[in-house]
């Protein structure tokens, strides 16, 4: 069964500061890997995905993963917090040919000016 | 473009009462999911629609919930009887199609409180 694992219930950074959120997965085959956020009283936004190719991808908002294959993990970095990066971040995956994202408990940012 | 839309925001009801959540989805989204998310937790699938099609509904509890997607468009959601732990955030998400991949929208959410 495909799972999805955030070590982290909080993440705490100083705003200008590098931020990594961690994700580890457990899928077969090749993974489909996602990042979502989810601010207060708003729906889960798309952040960057990886599918293949390159093991660095760049998304939104400045921030980008690096996928790792050997370690099984997807973790979100970004060089320079911002205080409105704060929010909920979800990690999610899916496999190869089957869109059923399954999604990590997600990790609290909390970004201090 | 618009973006998923969901009402009600927020729905207050007693147990073993009915309750129905409504999605409308980004037009021309193909495929329609809901999702459950609790507290402190990562959204599970309740059911993934194809258009008109639910073709995944394996998660969702067929005693007392059920959906539909009629004209492969909106899409509704009901809880009957509604039981304390179906308190949750019921969010419905769409995309293009299913393919490996595809990123998903999602709505602001419904957030049910059964007393």
């Amino acid at each position: 069964a495909q799972s999805v694992a955030q070590p982290e219930d909080q993440v705490n950074v100083a705003e200008g500061n590098p931020l990594t959120v961690k994700c580890t997965y457990s899928v077969s085959g090749n993974p489909y890997l996602f990042w979502y956020v989810q601010y207060p009283n708003r729906g889960l936004q798309f952040l960057l995905k990886y599918i293949t190719g390159d093991n660095l991808v760049k998304g939104s908002y400045g921030f980008e993963a690096e996928f790792n294959k050997s370690q099984t993990s997807f973790h979100l970095k970004k060089p320079s917090a911002l205080v409105s990066d704060s929010a909920l971040y979800f990690c999610a995956a899916h496999k190869t040919g089957f869109q059923k994202l399954v999604f990590g408990t997600g990790t609290r940012l909390l970004v201090s000016p | 473009e618009a973006g998923v839309v969901q009402s009600p925001r927020y729905k207050i009801i007693e147990k073993k009462q009915p309750v129905a959540f409504w999605c409308n989805p980004i037009s021309g989204h193909n495929t329609l999911y809901w999702y459950l998310q609790n507290l402190g937790q990562g959204p599970e699938l309740l059911i993934r629609y194809e258009n008109e099609e639910a073709v995944d509904d394996s998660q969702l509890p067929k005693d007392r919930f059920s959906a539909e997607r009629l004209k492969g468009v909106d899409s509704t959601l009901k809880i009957q009887p509604a039981e304390l732990g179906d308190s949750a955030v019921y969010l419905c998400a769409s995309s293009l199609n299913s393919r490996g991949g595809e990123k998903l929208f999602f709505g602001s959410g419904t957030q049910l409180s059964v007393l």
